[in-house]
């Protein structure tokens, strides 16, 4: 029951800006929109949240659109060990689980 | 500050036995949930615990059962295992559910 539509797949070359979208089309107004990645067979690792400002913290910067229907996450500058799956989720805060899509899996090449 | 610890790492099991998982929370996290994953199902959520109350559950056959101790490490248990449950299974400790969720490294269970 996932909210949130992502590309399948995406490359990016090493050095340069990952910019990934997330379209959230039906999200409501108390739901912020959380990024996660997961390292093959590791467990997904939180980057980042927000609700409708852009966010930047050590790892990446949150776009969100004003009237909040897509979203963009950016890896500043991209390195190999970036290549992951990148979920994009849309919850209430005070939901318990996170319902995970199927993600964009990005691949950084040298 | 130490991350999630699942363990073991790896497990193999035979059909019909039965197994436990464990996961330590991060130090100060009250709700622990489960996930599982398979390549074909994807990531799908099984249940979450606070304060040694199971607050929610996925859509997962009553096999499926967890418990939350006083100092917040969780085990789960399936029952009567069946080939479709080879699976990553991943916990994720949070402060009190929802925000931030912290993931291990997870268990890897194989049933054969």
């Amino acid at each position: 029951d996932a909210k949130t539509t992502q590309p399948t797949s995406m490359d990016c070359a090493e050095g340069r800006a990952a910019n990934l979208p997330c379209n959230h089309s039906t999200i409501s107004g108390n739901e912020y929109v959380y990024w996660y990645r997961q390292i093959h067979s590791q467990g997904p690792q939180y980057i980042i949240h927000g609700l409708k400002n852009n966010e930047t913290n050590e790892m990446a910067s949150l776009i969100i659109t004003e009237d909040r229907k897509s979203s963009t996450l950016i890896l500043p500058h991209a390195t190999l060990r970036d290549t992951a799956v990148y979920y994009c989720i849309v919850r209430v805060v005070s939901d318990y689980k996170l319902s995970f899509g199927a993600g964009t899996t990005v691949t950084v090449r040298a | 500050k130490a991350g999630v610890t699942q363990t073991p790492r790896y497990l193999i099991k035979t059909r019909g036995q039965q197994v436990t998982l464990s996961c330590s929370p991060i130090s100060g996290h009250r709700s622990v949930s489960w996930y599982q994953q398979t390549p074909g199902q994807g990531l799908q959520f099984l249940f979450e615990y606070f304060s040694e109350t199971q607050r929610n559950k996925g859509n997962f056959p009553g096999r499926f059962s967890g418990r939350q101790f006083s100092n917040s490490r969780s085990e789960m248990n399936v029952s009567t295992l069946e080939l479709g449950d080879s699976a990553l299974y991943l916990c994720a400790s949070s402060l009190r559910g929802g925000y931030e969720a912290f993931f291990g490294q997870g268990t890897r269970l194989t049933v054969v």
